[in-house]
């Protein structure tokens, strides 16, 4: 059975503090991705990587950066959290080649207060 | 894509009815276009997708339609029952940079009326 873990499904962080999102996906994909979900506006993409050591900005980059030093992992950092970095964070991950299919994990609830 | 805003749109359907689920999309270069379903507290579910090349794929109980001309994507759940209950997502597969990402839409909250 397929499955993307995220290691958090709650965060509260402090404004100001460094937040690091972990994903680990145990499918050999190439592909991972971050995503943000906020109510009305969908999944925005933030990052995405297509392998070890590579990344692409998203659509809204400003504020994060990533990390993928093994294929399996893939991790958001937020450098100085901010309140309107709240948010519900969604990794997901999916193989090169013809399947559209990408998985998704459970996801992370994160609060800056 | 869709228009951005804070509200969710929100179809309600009587249990038993069909339910179409409408999106438009603004990339012609995607290869794939794809719904997923996010139940309440979990992460979005792949229902169906379809290619670029093709106008309609059914699945069981679904049916997705595409209409290039118009960028238009349609879902639709034949004898919606309560647990069709959920947000629905359509997405984009796009190549990019040598490899793909997905874009979604703002979402449709689908609500099943017993």
């Amino acid at each position: 059975d397929v499955k993307v873990t995220q290691s958090s499904r709650y965060l509260v962080k402090r404004t100001g503090e460094k937040v690091f999102l972990e994903c680990v996906q145990d499918m050999d994909h190439e592909n991972m991705f971050w995503y943000r979900q906020d109510p009305g506006l969908g999944l925005r993409l933030i990052y995405f990587s297509y392998d070890v050591k590579m990344k692409e900005k998203g659509d809204i980059p400003e504020g994060y950066s990533v990390s993928r030093e093994k294929k399996e992992r893939f991790s958001l950092i937020l450098e100085s959290a901010s309140t309107n970095q709240t948010s519900m964070y969604l990794c997901a991950s999916s193989p090169q080649g013809r399947s559209s299919e990408a998985f998704f994990g459970q996801g992370t609830r994160l609060t800056v207060v | 894509g869709e228009s951005v805003g804070l509200h969710l749109p929100t179809l309600s359907v009587q249990e038993g009815d069909n339910s179409i689920i409408n999106c438009a999309y603004s990339n012609s270069a995607s290869d794939y276009f794809i719904w997923y379903k996010q139940e309440s507290g979990k992460g979005p579910q792949f229902i169906i997708d379809i290619r670029s090349n093709m106008d309609k794929r059914q699945g069981q109980r679904v049916t997705v339609l595409l209409n290039k001309t118009v960028k238009h994507l349609s879902l639709q759940i034949a004898a919606t029952q309560p647990g069709d209950s959920a947000v629905y997502f359509c997405a984009e597969k796009l190549p990019t940079s040598g490899t793909y990402k997905y874009i979604f839409g703002t979402g449709t909250r689908l609500k099943v009326l017993a």
